[in-house]
This record gives C-alpha cells, structure tokens and sequence, in this order.
C-alpha cells in the first residue's frame, strides 16, 4: 500500500524567509514517481515537480529546490526567499506506476508568507 | 485555450436528490481523473478514464457513484440519493502523457448536501 505524510499542517513564515516542506513516503514498489502540486486559494491544483525513483538527483528550478532521499523515503520541497504569492496549500503525492496509477496524496502543508 | 472546466463551481442539494457534475478536459488529453476533497485533506481518487472506458474505479466509495464518458471527452460523475457526507469539492483532472503523471486539474466543483 501506498501512503504520503506531511507532517505539517500549517506553517507561517515572514517574506524572504527561507521554507522547507517535508513529506515522507512509503511504498513496496522499486519503481515509483513523486510529485508536488501547489494548490492556490482559487483551488485549481498546479503540478510543479515530478520525479522518479532511479533519480536521486536534487532539483532546483529558481527559487524552488526539491531534496529527495531514498534512504528515509523523503521527498522535500524548499523555497528559497519566500514571497507572498507562494502562500498555498502545498500537497506531496506518489505514484506507483506515473500515469497507470491513480496518484495518492498527502494531506497537505497550508503555507502562509507574511509581508 | 481552455484549461479543465468544471461546472457547477457551486451545488447545494438536499439529502436524498440526484446530483451530477460536469468535467470538460483539455482538448486532446485522453486521461481524465475524478477526485474528492473534503476540507483539510488531499484530494482523494475517485475514477480514471483513459478514452471511454473507466481505467480504474476503484475509488468510488459505493454504488451511489458513477460516472461516464461517453465519447472520451466530456465526462459526468453521477450521485444519486445524495448524503451528508458527500459534501465536498469534487476536482476533475486530465492528462495527455500517461508517462509524465501530470496532471492538469480544474477549480473543482462544491457540492453541500443539507
């Protein structure tokens, strides 16, 4: 069975701050996909990050960093100097097969920049 | 240029009515997804269709649901005898790629069951 934790539900932080989002996962598969969706106050969920499990590689895509750890199954979603318009609700979710497989998803973090 | 458009944005029904709600993909995208999401929870998977035929309906919590998509585009989840505990926002997804798993959603639909 598949499963994604995101531990915290709610986090604030000042503009400029740097943020980490931490989500951990469990599966029985080798292979599987990871995934970040950004979910606005509009409530339209946007895809930013998908990445697979032979790739351990870390992302960066201007201020959004991405670290993923096979070793403590934990996939986390950085943002770099924080602004206003990075507050959304932030959701991790697996795949066990990408696109064969429904995603699961996590809970969600609720990310609030404060100007 | 059309995203996913789902209508009614909005529904409030009585227990025990029908409801149905209405997903219209991105042209072209042959995978379409249904999910729920009640408040302070990640969207939960309902139904996937790849073309017409349901791919994957596993997460239809009983015979109360449905849905359809008859010619591989627009697609309909039905509700019928509606309860209170269906109150939730009802988000459609599709896909063009199978391999990448992106997933492009609509703003969903809110439906409230008095």
């Amino acid at each position: 069975a598949q499963k994604v934790t995101q531990a915290q539900t709610e986090i604030s932080v000042v503009e400029k701050e740097d943020v980490t989002l931490d989500c951990v996962y469990e599966t029985r598969d080798t292979t599987y996909y990871l995934f970040w969706y950004k979910q606005p106050p509009s409530g339209e969920l946007v895809f930013l990050i998908r990445r697979n499990s032979f790739d351990e590689q870390n992302e960066i895509s201007g201020r959004y960093s991405w670290n993923f750890q096979k070793s403590t199954s934990s996939f986390n979603f950085t943002i770099t100097a924080s602004q206003v318009v990075d507050s959304a609700v932030y959701f991790c979710a697996l795949s066990e097969d990408s696109g064969n497989t429904p995603l699961v998803f996590g809970k969600g973090t609720r990310l609030s920049v404060i100007a | 240029g059309a995203g996913v458009s789902q209508t009614p944005s909005n529904k409030v029904t009585e227990k025990g009515k029908y409801v149905e709600l209405r997903c219209d993909p991105i042209s072209g995208h042959t995978a379409l997804y249904w999910y729920r999401q009640s408040l302070g929870q990640g969207p939960e998977f309902l139904i996937y269709f790849q073309g017409t035929g349901a791919a994957d309906d596993s997460g239809l919590p009983n015979d109360r649901f449905f849905a359809v998509r008859p010619e591989g585009s627009v697609s309909t989840l039905k509700i019928q005898r509606t309860e209170r505990g269906d109150s939730a926002v009802y988000l459609c997804a599709s896909s063009h790629n199978l391999n990448t798993g992106e997933l492009f959603f609509g703003e969903g639909s809110r439906l409230t069951v008095l």
